[in-house]
């Protein structure tokens, strides 16, 4: 596609559930982050694909997180069994390989009530 | 890991007013970008500029990564330019490539 395309915009979800929320990068390329954005934060590090390497999860805040790329292309940030502090903007980027530019997506804005 | 510290915090500036903006990082980088996050919540990259110097229409940037910063200057303010400021980096570490880290971000409101 001609950006990184997240999905959905906005969910809403009841504490205690599961979501799962979906990133496709720009065709071709093999990086991929995902970042989260607190309200009035900056940009924490959640975890960073590299074409076939082994991801890295260092960002992840505790094991309710988890994310895979499929195909080295679309990447799903699942939460599991949702809190409130979990409540942010969900951000991914994608770049052609490491050390080049990376471009967002618009982001998923999630809010666990 | 790789600190980014951004100063200042936060700037008002009156509309054709100029700023310059800095980010300090405390290791070698590969790799570093500067991001306007507009009101909407959208990052846009300014520039990719692990080193040198960057002009694009009033924008301009400067890294000197052997001194460990970079400089983002905004020439003849517009409301337009309000948002969030932020500097990225890439820790440089052999032939590895690593996740990009976030400065704390420079807070901009142009007023008329």
């Amino acid at each position: 596609g001609a950006g990184v395309s997240q999905s959905p915009s906005n969910k809403v979800t009841e504490k205690g559930k599961d979501v799962e929320l979906r990133c496709d990068p720009i065709s071709g390329h093999t990086a991929l982050y995902w970042y989260r954005q607190s309200l009035g934060q900056g940009l924490e590090f959640l975890i960073y694909f590299q074409g076939n390497s082994a991801p890295d999860k260092s960002g992840l805040p505790s094991d309710r997180f988890s994310a895979e790329r499929t195909g080295g292309s679309v990447s799903t940030l699942t939460i599991q069994r949702t809190q409130q502090e979990d409540s942010a903007v969900y951000l991914c980027a994608s770049s052609f390989f490491g050390r080049t530019e990376a471009f967002f997506g618009q982001g998923t804005r999630l809010t666990v009530v | 890991g790789i600190q980014v510290e951004q100063s200042p915090p936060d700037l008002i500036l009156q509309e054709g007013a100029n700023s310059t903006l800095r980010c300090n990082f405390s290791d070698s980088v590969n790799n570093l970008q500067w991001f306007h996050q507009n009101p909407w919540g959208q990052l846009i990259n300014l520039f990719y500029i692990p080193s040198g110097t960057k002009q694009n229409g009033r924008l301009s940037a400067t890294t000197v990564a052997t001194e460990r910063y970079s400089l983002l200057y905004i020439s003849s303010s517009q409301t337009t330019d309000s948002g969030v400021y932020f500097c990225a980096v890439e820790r440089k570490d052999g032939g590895a490539t690593n996740k990009l880290i976030f400065g704390t971000g420079t807070l901009l409101a142009v007023q008329p």
